[in-house]
């Protein structure tokens, strides 16, 4: 069974360009999450979609962070403009149902220069 | 509101020998209990979730976890490590199934062949 998927797995870019970020959850999960990893602050949830509505997104770190769900099989993260200091990995789970385990993707790693 | 302390950082052992991680809890709540292993470069897999069925939960890979109450914790074993078992490893909380799950540092396992 295909895993979470997403792309790119790296992205290196200069500071103030736009980064997307994508991800397919498995198939027949409704709920999505995005988390950021660092060294410094561990995994942290940045959002969360139940049936493609968000839910949750008290972790935006702020204004130039967005994501989207248009549909089950797809969801966004973007950063505009993107910074230094955004240099994470990120990465996206799905569950079926919230309170389910959640499985995760291989992540993006995201070095902004 | 819930919280994880994984009691080491590093654990280093030698193949074929016992492995033990551990981790202390606090949740206001019910809790729900995971473990997850990330290998370099990858997303976080699930191991085993406590789910109040029984208090020894057993995992993929040989691994297994005891639930105690009275000593809030959940601690995770696999009799005899190898060499692919070396990796991050992450004890999960998250209050009455709850979507939001709070995260342990992380022990990085090592083994030695």
């Amino acid at each position: 069974d295909a895993g979470v998927i997403q792309s790119p797995r790296h992205e290196v870019t200069e500071m103030g360009q736009e980064v997307t970020l994508r991800c397919k959850p498995i198939s027949g999960h409704n709920s999505l999450f995005w988390y950021r990893q660092t060294m410094m602050r561990g995994l942290e949830l940045l959002i969360y979609f139940n049936n493609n509505v968000p839910i949750d997104d008290s972790g935006m770190p702020e204004d130039r962070f967005s994501a989207k769900m248009p549909n089950a099989s797809f969801s966004t993260l973007k950063i505009q403009p993107s910074e230094p200091r955004d240099s994470a990995v990120y990465f996206c789970a799905s569950s079926f149902g919230s309170s389910r385990p959640q499985h995760f993707g291989d992540g993006t790693r995201l070095s902004i220069l | 509101a819930q919280s994880v302390t994984q009691l080491d950082s590093h654990v280093s052992v030698s193949e074929g020998t016992p492995v033990l991680l551990r981790c202390n809890y606090s949740s206001s709540y019910s809790p729900s209990l995971f473990w997850y292993v990330q290998h370099p470069n990858k997303g976080l897999q699930l191991l085993l979730k406590y789910t109040s069925a029984a208090t020894l939960v057993k995992g993929i890979n040989g691994f297994e976890a005891e639930f105690k109450k009275s000593e809030t914790s959940f601690h995770l074993t696999k009799p005899s490590a190898h060499m692919s078992d070396a990796a991050e490893y992450f004890c999960v909380v998250s209050d009455n199934d709850d979507y939001k799950l709070s995260f342990g540092a992380g022990t990085t396992v090592t083994v030695r062949a």
